[in-house]
């Protein structure tokens, strides 16, 4: 059962561009939303949060919007660079019962910026 | 401040053996969680620890345990390795504030092998 879902395995744009990354979930109980970048080698390295009361955050070059009713949300970067090349991670997280930190990840989508 | 770190980087082990994985945590943190990736998936929470107690379980059997020193330095224990065991493991610590989500802050992971 995955509650966390990455439709898209990879992704391909061109340097300057605009990347966007989808994630969808199926657990209404999910009241804060995570992205994190992976490169190989290393561990997933936090970039950008939202908590479900708002619909957009912004940091930088990196948006992550969110939208309730259809359980889904992206991440956009803009402008888009070579080194934003990375395996990107949606996860989401409940605040009701179990683990304070525990995220639900999903299957992730490699991003590729060309030059 | 020193990050997440991992030990060792890679392991080879045989179906059955047992093996113990190693985590320092981020300096300061309290809380540690576990993580297990297997290849083309996210990653799947294992168990957290928080002062050197289990506070939160994923779905994972009992031959997998863990240890948090009082140096929050921790442990991950697998018992009577399987095939399906093959995965990177990876490590997160965080201030551990009570009740309240931190951020993560996850180590390289290690590579175990099981033939």
């Amino acid at each position: 059962d995955q509650q966390v879902k990455q439709n898209s395995p990879s992704l391909s744009v061109q340097e300057g561009r605009i990347s966007i990354l989808n994630c969808d979930y199926t657990n209404s109980m999910f009241d804060y939303f995570l992205w994190y970048k992976k490169y190989p080698a290393e561990g997933p390295t936090f970039l950008i949060s939202i908590s479900s009361i708002k619909d957009k955050n912004e940091d930088g070059r990196f948006t992550v919007f969110l939208n309730k009713s259809a359980k889904h949300l992206s991440l956009h970067i803009v402008p888009s660079q070579p080194g934003d090349s990375a395996v990107y991670f949606c996860a989401a997280r409940s605040s009701y019962g179990g683990a304070t930190n525990k995220l639900i990840f999903g299957t992730g989508t490699l991003l590729a910026v060309q030059p | 401040e020193t990050g997440v770190t991992q030990s060792p980087t890679h392991l080879i082990k045989t179906r059955g053996q047992q093996v113990t994985l190693r985590c320092s945590s981020q300096s300061g943190h309290n809380t540690v969680s576990w993580y297990q990736q297997a290849l083309g998936q996210g990653p799947q929470f294992i168990f957290q620890y928080y002062r050197e107690e289990e506070n939160g379980r994923g779905n994972f059997p009992p031959r997998f345990s863990g240890l948090q020193f009082p140096n929050y330095s921790s442990e991950l224990n697998v018992n009577a390795l399987e095939l399906d065991d093959s995965a990177l493991y990876l490590c997160a610590s965080s201030l551990g504030t009570s009740g309240r989500f931190d951020e993560q802050y996850f180590g390289p992971g290690t590579r175990l092998t099981v033939t």
